[in-house]
Formats: structure tokens, C-alpha cells, sequence
């Protein structure tokens, strides 16, 4: 069975610096990966997913991941954050064999200061 | 165009009382999935729907169930609720027909069990 890991519970960086937040899975099949923001209150928002082809997967509100199969990676980067980044944000995994059910890491908030 | 409705957005049971929790998908999707987030188990999933169906399902006791409706509306029931039960539920839909369809999360039911 599929697993991930969020290697940060808590991420805090100042406004303007940027960030990477960590993500690790196992899988013994072909995997897609996905990065979700959650805010407050909300559900889930998608920032960006890899299905194939490029490494380097560009999101919304600036983010990009790169897929490194061979680390079984999923970093999360964006080179300048804003107050408003600050939210929860869950890698998750789903398998080819799985159909839509998604496993998701245990989150990491990312808390923006000024 | 409307997102994904998930009523109520709060609600407070008793335990050993049952509940049931709406979701209302964006008007063409027809796969409803659940998920239940918690602060100890984080987000895990219960079931997938499509064309009233289930096709999945997750690691959860048979007091947990849902189903859909025929205009692709989904209800989950828990009975005999559990203070542990205590969460956020959320619900998200998807278009069928796509192998890799993205996922539409509704800003979730939270339920607190006394």
C-alpha cells in the first residue's frame, strides 16, 4: 500500500523568503502526485499535480513541485511567499491501480510572517 | 458556476445518535468521493459514488455508509456515533469518463460529537 510523508508539521519563513516543503512517498505501482492548499475553515484547493512527462510541475499562486522518482520525491517550492500563503498544505499519492482514492501526507503549515 | 455544497456546515450530536451529511456535486460531475479529516489520523478516505454505485471504499466500520442519488447527490450516515468521530468531513466531485480527473473539494461538514 501507498504512504506518504510530510518530513515538516510546521514551516515558518518570513514574507518574501522563499520555501520548500517536503514530501516523500512509497509505492510498489506508477504513482500521481498532488499538492493541496487547505486555509482555514475551507476544504481543499489543488496547486498542482504530476501525471507525467516533465519533473518540473508549475502550480497556481506561483508554486512548482519537481518529481524525482528516483528519491520517490515531491518537494514543494516557491522562491517568494506572501502573508497570505500561510495555510496548510498536504502532499498526497494516488496509484494507477487505486482509482481515485487519494493518500495524503500529514500536512505541513506553513506559517508566513511579516 | 457553483462549487461543491456540503450541508450542514456545523453540527453537534449526541453520542450513540446517527447523523447524516449532505453534498450536493458541481451540476455535470457524477463521482462523489468522502474524506474524513482529523487532527490524530489526519485525511483518510471512506467512498467513492458514481452513477449511484459504490466503487470504493475506505478503512472505515460498517457505521460508517453513504449513497448517491440518481442527480449525482450524495449523503454518508454514521450511526452510533463515537466521540472519535468527532471531524471534518469532506466531500469532493469529479467528472467521470477521465482516467486522471481532478477532484472539486466542498469546505466540509464539522462534526462534533458530545
Amino acid at each position: 500500500a501507498q504512504s506518504v510523508t510530510q518530513l515538516d508539521s510546521q514551516v515558518p519563513v518570513f514574507e518574501e523568503a522563499p520555501v520548500e516543503l517536503r514530501c516523500n512517498y512509497s509505492s510498489s505501482v506508477s504513482v500521481y502526485l498532488f499538492w493541496y492548499v487547505q486555509y482555514p475553515n475551507q476544504g481543499l484547493q489543488l496547486l498542482l499535480k504530476y501525471l507525467s512527462g516533465s519533473t518540473l510541475v508549475k502550480g497556481i499562486n506561483g508554486f512548482e513541485a519537481e518529481f524525482n522518482k528516483s528519491q520517490t520525491s515531491f518537494h514543494l517550492r516557491k522562491p517568494s511567499v506572501h502573508i497570505s500563503d500561510t495555510a496548510e498544505y498536504f502532499c498526497a499519492v494516488r496509484e494507477e491501480t487505486s482509482g481515485s482514492r487519494l493518500t495524503f501526507g500529514e500536512g505541513t503549515q506553513l506559517t508566513v510572517n511579516p | 458556476k457553483a462549487g461543491v455544497t456540503q450541508t450542514p456546515r456545523y453540527l453537534i450530536k449526541t453520542r450513540g445518535q446517527q447523523v447524516t451529511l449532505s453534498c450536493s456535486p458541481i451540476s455535470g460531475h457524477r463521482s462523489v468521493s468522502w474524506y474524513q479529516q482529523t487532527p490524530g489520523q489526519g485525511l483518510q478516505f471512506l467512498f467513492e459514488y458514481f452513477s449511484e454505485t459504490q466503487r470504493n471504499k475506505g478503512n472505515f466500520p460498517g457505521r460508517f455508509s453513504g449513497r448517491q442519488f440518481s442527480n449525482s447527490r450524495s449523503e454518508m450516515n454514521v450511526s452510533t456515533l463515537e466521540l472519535g468521530d468527532s471531524a471534518l468531513y469532506l466531500c469532493a466531485s469529479s467528472l467521470a469518463g477521465q482516467v486522471l480527473r481532478n477532484y472539486t473539494f466542498g469546505s466540509g461538514t464539522r462534526l462534533t460529537v458530545v
